[in-house]
C-alpha cells in the first residue's frame, strides 16, 4: 500500500536558523499537503501542492513538490518560537490522504 | 476555515463496553471522513475512509468488526469502538473534506481511556 516517509522525526533548531523537512512517496500522488499540530491541539491545514515541480512560499515557509511527485519539502527559514509544532506532509493518491511520520520542531532561543 | 466538531473530546470506559464517537462538519457537505488513530509523539495512523451512503473503506490491519463507521449523512460520521479493551485506548481524530482531492479539515480528537 501507499507509504509515506518523512525525515527527519526530530529537529531542534537555533532560534533564527533555517531547517527542512522532506518527505518521500512509495507511489505517485495526485496533490500533497502540509500540516502544523501543535502541542495538545489537532493538525491545520497549511498547504496543498498539486502540480509537478511546483513551489509555494507562505512568509518564511516555502513549499516544494518533486518533479516524479513523490517526494516534497518544507524549508522555514529564520525560525522562531511560534514555530514549535509537528509539522506533517500528506499524501494524496485516489481517495486516501496518508500522513508521514511527522517532523517534532522545538526551537531554543 | 471550514469547522469540523469532535464529540466527546475525551472519554473513560470500562473494558467490554463500547463507545461512539461522533464527527460532524458544522458549515459544509462532507463527501468523504476520515477516522485516525494517533499513539503519543507518533504519527496519523488511518484506519477507514467513509463516504455518505456507502460502507467505509477500511486499512488493512484495521477491523471493521471492531471498529464500526456509519456516515449517514453528508454532515455526520460516527466511529463506534465495540468491546473496547485497554489496547484501544488511544486518540481518534476524525477529518472531512468538501471534495476529492482538497485540503482536510480536523476535528478535535477524542482521547479514549479503556480501563
Amino acid at each position: 500500500g501507499q507509504q509515506v516517509m518523512q525525515i527527519p522525526q526530530y529537529q531542534h533548531v537555533q532560534e533564527g536558523e533555517d531547517f527542512t523537512t522532506y518527505c518521500n512517496s512509495s507511489t505517485t500522488l495526485s496533490n500533497i499537503q502540509w500540516y502544523k499540530q501543535r502541542p495538545g491541539g489537532h493538525p491545520v491545514f497549511l498547504i496543498q501542492l498539486v502540480k509537478s515541480g511546483e513551489v509555494k512560499k507562505q512568509k518564511r515557509l516555502t513549499f516544494q513538490f518533486g518533479e516524479a511527485k513523490k517526494n516534497s519539502s518544507l524549508h522555514i527559514t529564520a525560525t522562531q518560537t511560534t514555530d514549535v509544532g509537528t509539522y506533517f506532509c500528506a499524501g494524496r493518491s485516489d481517495y486516501k490522504l496518508s500522513f508521514g511520520a511527522g517532523t517534532t520542531v522545538t526551537v531554543r532561543a | 476555515g471550514a469547522v469540523v466538531s469532535q464529540h466527546p473530546s475525551w472519554v473513560i470506559c470500562k473494558s467490554g463496553t463500547s463507545v461512539k464517537i461522533e464527527c460532524r462538519s458544522l458549515d459544509f457537505q462532507a463527501t468523504t471522513m476520515f477516522w485516525y488513530r494517533q499513539f503519543p509523539k507518533q504519527s496519523l495512523m488511518l484506519m477507514a475512509t467513509s463516504n455518505e451512503g456507502s460502507k467505509a473503506t477500511y486499512e488493512q490491519g484495521v477491523e471493521k468488526d471492531k471498529f464500526l463507521i456509519n456516515h449517514a449523512s453528508l454532515t455526520l460520521s460516527t466511529l463506534t469502538v465495540t468491546s473496547a479493551h485497554p489496547e484501544d485506548s488511544s486518540f481518534y481524530i476524525c477529518s472531512a473534506t468538501r471534495r476529492r482531492n482538497t485540503e482536510a479539515f480536523f476535528g478535535q480528537g477524542t482521547r479514549l481511556t479503556v480501563v
